[in-house]
């Protein structure tokens, strides 16, 4: 157990519904960190945050936003999904900003998402 | 753009067999590589290297890091069929991609009885 909690575990919905997938950090890290996961496009990042500023951006669609909250947790909200957006959605979690200090990012159990 | 490529891209082999798994990687400002396994859901933390020609160790698995040729290697001896999983390699990279990790593609490593 990492001790990073996602939320929910699996989610089913339809194409064109939107759904908030959220992520609480290991105790004491101030960065987030989310995460896609597909079968044929590997583990990409979506999106970073730190101390509930957005400091980097990856390959995050338009329909898709996030947010981290003053209690650290934060959120991943996908819009207008589609079939494609069916995926494994991870969040991970680090004390401060990887790539600056080398440190380590500890997943979550990650969220599977299935659109219909 | 920062690149992780990992080969092979699976390998089948049998219990007490030695493994060799592969990472190159394509940057402009290195921070460190991360290795990580997968199994059932979420990556989970193996090594994090930082300095060339030293090793990192955790039992039956080890990783070294080569900078100036820009690779890794994760070695696991005496191999057991718990040892399935995927593998991935991740870079922590500065400039444009700092604040994230890169990772490669994965090598799936199936572990036969």
């Amino acid at each position: 157990d990492s001790g990073v909690t996602q939320t929910p575990k699996h989610l089913i919905t339809a194409t064109g519904q939107r759904v908030t997938l959220r992520c609480s950090p290991r105790s004491g890290d101030l960065s987030v960190y989310w995460y896609q996961q597909s079968l044929d496009q590997g583990l990409q990042f979506l999106i970073h945050y730190y101390n509930g500023e957005e400091r980097a951006k990856g390959n995050i669609l338009e329909r898709f936003s996030a947010q981290q909250f003053p209690d650290l947790h934060s959120e991943l909200n996908l819009s207008s999904l589609e079939l494609g957006d069916s995926a494994l959605y991870f969040c991970a979690s680090s004390v401060g900003v990887l790539g600056g200090t080398g440190e380590t990012q500890y997943f979550g159990p990650g969220t599977r998402l299935l659109v219909l | 753009e920062d690149k992780v490529v990992q080969s092979p891209l699976s390998l089948v082999v049998h219990e007490g067999d030695t493994v060799t798994l592969n990472c190159s990687y394509e940057v402009t400002n290195f921070r460190s590589l991360l290795w990580y396994k997968q199994e059932k859901k979420a990556p989970t933390f193996l090594f994090m290297l930082t300095s060339s020609g030293i090793e990192k160790k955790s039992g039956r698995l080890s990783s070294i890091l080569d900078k100036k040729e820009l690779f890794s290697i994760l070695n696991i001896t005496a191999t057991q069929t718990g040892d399935s999983a995927i593998y991935l390699c991740a870079g922590a990279f500065g400039g444009t991609s700092y604040g994230k990790l890169t990772f490669g593609q994965g090598t799936i490593l199936t572990v036969h009885p």
